[in-house]
């Protein structure tokens, strides 16, 4: 059972930012949210997860909203090596707990 | 971030033969490792989760006696497809976790697994 809700697919202009967004409205108050990518044909690539508060490194930014049912992951200057699947997913914090992937957002940068 | 190996990458074999694919955390411990496989234009279906020295857990509708798991070290995990047949034919992809160091969880590169 999908735990979020993200839309099938985005466009993007390159060296524009990116805005992926993410519905889990049944988040539950130990749940973090993960977002991961996967390049065609490679393992996925960890992003960036947070809790509640915004997080910011250097592949992205995570703006949780207040009360945590929705979340938007910003590329701040996409790039062309930046399109790909991207991933939320909502998951304990506990370490030995799977990740559950659902279909992701299609993430199509373009010069 | 942690760096997750797999071996081999891509692999063809004839149908009825097994094949092993080797995960490898190469810079930590890994407690729990998971495998994965996706078919083309579809998402990662988790297959099984592996502590180290124990019986791994396979999920619903995923045949333990053909895709064995041996978890034995803390950092090398191994699926092997035993029989593999032409519907066997899919990407399979390792994560590492449960290292309380880590919160979120890396993947290997994935292989390619090709049945004739």
């Amino acid at each position: 059972d999908a735990k979020t809700t993200q839309p099938p697919s985005m466009d993007c202009a390159e060296g524009r930012a990116a805005n992926l967004p993410c519905n889990h409205s049944t988040i539950s108050g130990n749940e973090y949210v993960y977002w991961y990518r996967q390049i065609h044909s490679q393992g996925p690539q960890y992003i960036i997860h947070g809790l509640k508060n915004n997080e910011t490194n250097e592949m992205a930014s995570l703006i949780i909203t207040e009360d945590r049912k929705s979340s938007t992951l910003i590329l701040p200057h996409a790039t062309l090596r930046d399109t790909a699947v991207y991933y939320c997913i909502v998951k304990s914090g506990q370490a030995g707990t799977a990740l559950i992937f659902g279909k992701g957002t299609t993430l199509s940068v373009s010069s | 971030g942690a760096v997750v190996s797999q071996h081999p990458s891509r692999v063809i074999c004839k149908s009825g033969t097994s094949v092993k694919i080797e995960c490898r955390s190469l810079d930590f411990q890994a407690t729990t490792m998971f495998w994965y496989r996706q078919f083309p234009k579809k998402s990662l279906m988790l297959m099984a989760t592996s502590n180290e020295g124990s019986k791994a857990t396979y999920e619903q509708g995923v045949e333990k006696d053909k895709f064995l798991i041996n978890h034995a070290s803390l950092t090398l995990s191994t699926l092997t497809v035993t029989s593999a047949h032409p519907e066997d034919s899919s990407f399979y992809i390792c994560s590492a976790g449960g290292n309380p160091r880590y919160n979120e969880q890396f993947f290997g590169p994935g292989t390619r697994l090709t049945v004739l």
